[in-house]
């Protein structure tokens, strides 16, 4: 079945660094990857989003890669900054299954100041 | 527009008792997803309906979980009776269509005691 495994579970960097969060999906048929923020005691948010027709997408200090033929994608934060510290999701959407979209574990991302 | 609006924000109960999760989603979305979230296991998908019709219940635990979307404006997950297993944040999300973002409720964290 479809599945989303998303690395590091855990990340810590200084601010100004740049965090990396890499995601795999098991099912070629992917086509939507979204990536979620959620701040303690509070709901997932969108934060960028990428097609499988796209190889590559950037908004500001966030830009997120795809790469199809190794099924994986990856979220870039560049100059960290302490409110970026977060939980950070990945998923991946079935166009083919009516739109189910799976979740990968969520990496904790703590931006020391 | 208010965004996905979920009741009650926070539910604590006994086991035993039988428990409704309500969710309006955003006007004019087609889709909706129930997701339960634990720190084990993470964002996992419950069910989700696409123009009042479940597509996809796979995630639904076991026969206590029930859910119902009468209308495009409304939904309900039911458990029955509730366990303590159950205690998590449960969110509703809705998305325009099935390659769209998904908008997150604020979620209700349900505790069974």
């Amino acid at each position: 079945g479809e599945n989303v495994e998303q690395h590091p579970s855990t990340l810590s960097v200084q601010e100004g660094d740049s965090a990396v969060i890499k995601c795999t999906y098991s099912d070629s048929a992917s086509n939507y990857f979204p990536w979620y923020k959620q701040e303690l005691g509070k709901r997932p948010q969108l934060i960028i989003d990428i097609r499988s027709n796209v190889g590559e997408k950037k908004d500001q200090r966030i830009a997120v890669t795809l790469n199809k033929t190794a099924k994986h994608f990856s979220l870039h934060i560049t100059e960290t900054q302490p409110e970026d510290s977060a939980v950070y999701f990945c998923a991946a959407t079935l166009l083919n299954q009516g739109g189910k979209l799976i979740f990968g574990q969520g990496t904790e991302l703590s931006v020391k100041p | 527009d208010a965004g996905v609006i979920q009741s009650p924000r926070h539910e604590v109960t006994e086991m035993g008792q039988e428990v409704t999760l309500r969710c309006k989603p955003i006007s004019g979305h087609d889709y909706l997803f129930w997701y339960r979230q634990t720190m084990m296991r993470g964002l996992e998908l419950l069910i989700y309906f696409n123009n009042n019709v479940p597509i996809d219940d796979s995630g639904m635990p076991e026969d206590r979980f029930s859910a119902k979307m009468p209308n495009a404006s409304f939904s309900t997950l039911k458990i029955q009776p509730s366990e303590p297993r159950d205690s998590a944040v449960y969110f509703c999300a809705s998305s325009l269509s099935a390659n769209s973002p998904l908008h997150f409720g604020n979620g209700t964290r349900l505790t069974v005691t």
